[in-house]
């Protein structure tokens, strides 16, 4: 049984635009939430967390939101460039659990020129 | 400050044989992971360690071994390769999983013939 699901993936979005990646979750008990950027042939790179008790968090053209009522949280890029053509992951760790991160499948941005 | 170091980045094995992938971390993190990472099934863990002396299994620990001895290396031992474990390993380290993310390698890709 997944916890951590990305639905979509692939998403295109014409560079300049808000790029808005999607992510929901199944277990109410995470405590911080995350997002991952991936090149080809490189380790995932750490963006961007949230804590459970927040619902925004914003670092430069980066922001998170959680919407716990809906188990939902997305990532929005403003204004996307061609570096940020990528693989993102959606990541959750459990509460009590500073360890066991759980990674969602992954959506593959693809920003056009 | 070489971040996290895992060799090789490459291995080609036949089915039986066993092996090492090493990582060593020079940032002092206490918590280290061990993910694999196969096309359309995201970032999976395999085993996990929140210090020198303590390990655990993650969701997909059948045919892996780890070990932690120091704080900064934390090798994983393929027993008996089968071609299932054809894969690309990541291996992370962390100060605080939830508030930094992990920290990851560049990764190992591992073909087993």
């Amino acid at each position: 049984d997944q916890q951590v699901k990305q639905n979509s993936p692939s998403l295109s979005v014409q560079e300049g635009r808000i790029s808005i990646l999607n992510c929901d979750y199944t277990n109410s008990m995470f405590d911080y939430f995350l997002w991952y950027k991936k090149y080809p042939a490189e380790g995932p790179t750490f963006l961007i967390s949230i804590s459970s008790i927040k619902d925004k968090n914003e670092d430069g053209r980066f922001t998170v939101f959680l919407n716990k009522s809906a188990k939902h949280l997305s990532l929005h890029i403003v204004p996307s460039q061609p570096g940020d053509s990528a693989v993102y992951f959606c990541a959750a760790l459990p509460m009590n659990r500073d360890d066991k991160i759980i990674f969602g499948k992954g959506t593959r941005l693809h920003i056009l020129p | 400050n070489a971040g996290v170091t895992q060799t090789p980045k490459f291995q080609v094995l036949k089915t039986g044989q066993s092996m090492t992938l090493q990582c060593a971390q020079d940032m002092n993190h206490e918590y280290m992971s061990w993910y694999r990472q196969d096309p359309g099934m995201g970032l999976r863990l395999i085993h996990y360690s929140v210090g020198a002396g303590i390990t655990d299994q993650g969701e997909v620990p059948n045919g892996y071994n780890v070990s932690r001895s120091t704080t900064e290396d934390f090798p994983l031992r393929l027993l008996s390769a089968a071609p299932s474990q054809t894969s690309v390993y990541f291996c992370a380290s962390s100060y605080s999983p939830g508030r930094f993310g992990y920290t990851f390698g560049s990764g190992t890709r591992l073909t087993v013939v």
